[in-house]
């Protein structure tokens, strides 16, 4: 199993569609995870970060699922403006703290 | 004011030289990283470097190393740059968790 795992798409979807994404890690021991948008030909920049209880910023959802050691995301009503790869990542690397990511999953919001 | 920023951000050279790129972040971060991605996309870790420890990724060949002259300068050498070499690299930071990024350095190895 990949140490982080993700569909890589295209998602496409029509302007207001509620669209979801998982990532899966091999790591049970991991404790930060967390979601980056990257844009084309730009460097990925934090999202939202991804708690045990779960966190919601305005139209985006984080949850986290440790027993099946996935992290998903949730975006409603979706705006042409989400078109972008979503980065998920997780701290792998032992004692030391390693931003480790998976592969992206690319968005498409269509009129 | 950038928090991560490193030069150059394009960089054309011959196969063969040796090439350095520069970042520095003002945020006060006690990590540093180098990533890079390849034309498929894919952010792979290349170093973690926090003052005390520096992690490399086994897979990345000893032509590169890093250099870090202080807490908020990790800059990264590359010597016999090869036409696989051709990617983008970024450099990252991070003190407790999220890591914040540069605007990245597209090498083109011709």
């Amino acid at each position: 199993r990949k140490e982080v795992e993700q569909d890589p798409g295209p998602f496409n979807v029509p302007e207001g569609a509620t669209v979801a994404f998982n990532c899966t890690y091999s790591n049970s021991a991991s404790q930060s995870f967390f979601w980056y948008r990257q844009d084309c030909r730009k460097e990925p920049k934090l999202l939202m970060s991804v708690y045990s209880s779960g966190n919601e910023d305005g139209r985006f959802t984080a949850q986290l699922n440790r027993a099946s050691q996935y992290i998903s995301l949730l975006i409603r009503d979706s705006k042409l403006s989400d078109s972008a790869t979503y980065l998920c990542v997780v701290p792998l690397g032992g004692g030391s703290y390693i931003p480790t990511f998976g592969r992206g999953t690319s968005l498409i919001v269509h009129p | 004011d950038t928090a991560v920023s490193q030069t150059p951000k394009y960089l054309v050279t011959q196969m063969g030289n040796d090439k350095s790129i520069k970042c520095e972040q003002n945020l006060g971060h006690d990590t540093m990283y180098w990533y890079k991605q390849d034309s498929k996309k894919f952010l792979k870790i290349m170093f973690s470097y926090n003052n005390k420890e520096l992690i490399i990724n086994e897979t990345v060949p000893n032509r590169f190393s890093p250099k870090s002259p202080d807490k908020a300068h990790l800059n990264l050498h590359i010597n016999s740059l090869e036409l696989g070499d051709s990617a983008v690299y970024f450099c990252a930071s991070s003190q407790s968790g999220s890591a914040f990024f540069g605007q990245g350095t597209r090498l083109t190895v011709v």
